[in-house]
């Protein structure tokens, strides 16, 4: 059964390092999303996109969180100077459409550290 | 907010025993899934039901959802030590975003 997948699993890095997630969605999937899980909490939302735009953000989602999909199985999400609050799981999901009853499928996640 | 809320928060229960756990969220919803989350793992897609929908099986899972008190509640049935986990429930509000409520912590003893 296909699944989204990402890499890496874990990642450690220093504060004000600039840290790239990556994701593979389902093959035959359109939209796109990162949500986030800071130990202990709910899980929440970042960023959306399709058709190479963002197509809805969070207020997490600042100046500091970029997505890009650099070719045509990659979805990336770019933290450029990390912050020890940005320590968390961050999860990759992807849907084929975007109607009322598409089930959102989730990588496995990264778990990033800042130090 | 428009974040589901899971109640109890926790659970114990024995293996054969049936868990149920309900989801209440404010506004309305496109649809709404439940998801489960091993410790520290990934989350895994259980089951979605639409919102013109009242009743959803699969397997031993049992969902309701109730439109008209924004409430919901997963069923598990003949539950499984392999059960024990967080559950999630995720309300699809018409945006592309997935509001998911704190969970419940589901343990299920031999």
């Amino acid at each position: 059964e296909p699944e989204v997948t990402q890499t890496p699993s874990h990642q450690v890095t220093q504060m004000g390092q600039e840290v790239i997630l990556r994701c593979v969605p389902i093959s035959n999937h359109l939209y796109f999303y990162w949500y986030r899980q800071i130990l202990g909490q709910k899980v929440e939302f970042l960023v959306s996109f399709y058709n190479n735009e963002i197509s809805e953000k969070s207020e997490i989602f600042d100046d500091q969180f970029s997505v890009e999909r650099p070719d045509g199985s990659n979805f990336t999400l770019k933290i450029r100077s990390t912050k020890l609050e940005d320590s968390a799981m961050y999860f990759c999901a992807s849907t084929v459409y975007r109607d009322r009853g598409e089930t959102q499928y989730f990588g496995p996640g990264t778990r990033l550290l800042v130090l | 907010s428009q974040q589901g809320e899971e109640d109890p928060q926790a659970l114990s229960i024995q293996e054969g025993e049936n868990a149920t756990m309900n989801c209440s969220y404010k506004t309305s919803i496109n649809n709404l899934q439940w998801y489960r989350q091993n410790s520290g793992r990934g989350l895994v897609h259980l089951i979605l039901i639409r919102s013109n929908e009242r009743e959803k099986h699969s397997g031993r899972l049992r969902v309701t959802l109730d439109t008209s008190k924004k409430s919901s509640s997963l069923l598990i049935t003949a539950s499984r030590a392999a059960d024990t986990a967080s559950y999630f429930c995720a309300t699809d509000p018409f945006t592309y975003a997935l509001n998911f409520g704190k969970g419940t912590s589901l343990l299920v003893t031999p």
